[in-house]
């Protein structure tokens, strides 16, 4: 079966850098396009990022735009953010996520909490 | 950006009763919108997609109806597992795609 495990979140200062990952595994990983997905303490869900199923086009919500990015290593069926320059409006769950047509969300990580807190 | 707007905010149903949710696109969708269930503490969970597509092993008391910027997602008769918190997304235009703000359906 699909399962999406993210890792990498935890405490970090503004201004600072984190890295998360999500391992996939149950499906043909390189044949899909990913996304991450966020979700603040107590708010709703706002979608963060995508690239396709190859890596060769990515695509950003505004509010992340050259502070976040989304990379992939199809070899080991690795997905990743890198978030660079935190602020306390990024304190969120993140979410790895991806469906068979790339744009609903079908299948679901549980998600790593990032908490940006001097 | 194509805004998407749910009502009500919370909706407060007795169980095995009828729970009507809206969406409203800020333009037209076309039919490209999903519907999603959030329990607390668990990720989100695909319902509904093109409007009135029920996903793999979702219960036929969901259903989902509309098109173009007016849409709606009815459960039947509501059962315990049923509360919880309601998201639609529009995926016609992107990036960016976007949710509404949410619906919470709560015990009556």
């Amino acid at each position: 079966q699909v399962q999406l495990v993210e890792s990498g979140g935890g405490v970090v200062q503004p201004g600072r850098s984190l890295r998360l990952s999500c391992a996939a595994s149950g499906f043909s990983f390189s044949t899909y396009g990913m996304h991450w997905v966020r979700q603040a303490p107590g708010k709703g869900l706002v979608w963060v990022a995508f690239i396709w199923y190859n890596g060769d086009k990515k695509v950003y919500a505004d509010s992340v735009k050259g502070r976040f990015t989304i990379s992939r290593d199809n070899s080991n069926n690795m997905l990743y953010l890198e978030v660079n320059s935190l602020r306390a409006e990024d304190t969120a769950v993140y979410y790895c996520a991806t469906g068979s047509t790339g744009e609903t969300f079908d299948f679901w990580g549980q998600g790593t909490l990032v908490t940006v807190s001097s | 950006e194509i805004v998407m707007t749910q009502s009500p905010a919370t909706l407060s149903v007795s169980p095995g009763e009828r729970a009507t949710l809206s969406c409203r696109a800020s333009q037209s969708v076309s039919s490209n919108l999903a519907w999603y269930q959030q329990k607390p503490g668990q990720a989100p969970r695909l319902l509904i997609y093109a409007a009135s597509t029920r996903a793999t092993g979702v219960p036929a008391r969901f259903s989902g109806s509309g098109s173009g910027t007016e849409f709606t997602l009815t459960i039947s008769s509501l059962q315990s597992e049923d509360f919880a918190v309601y998201y639609c997304q529009q995926y016609n235009n992107w990036p960016p795609l976007t949710f509404g703000g949410g619906t919470k359906v709560e015990i009556k």
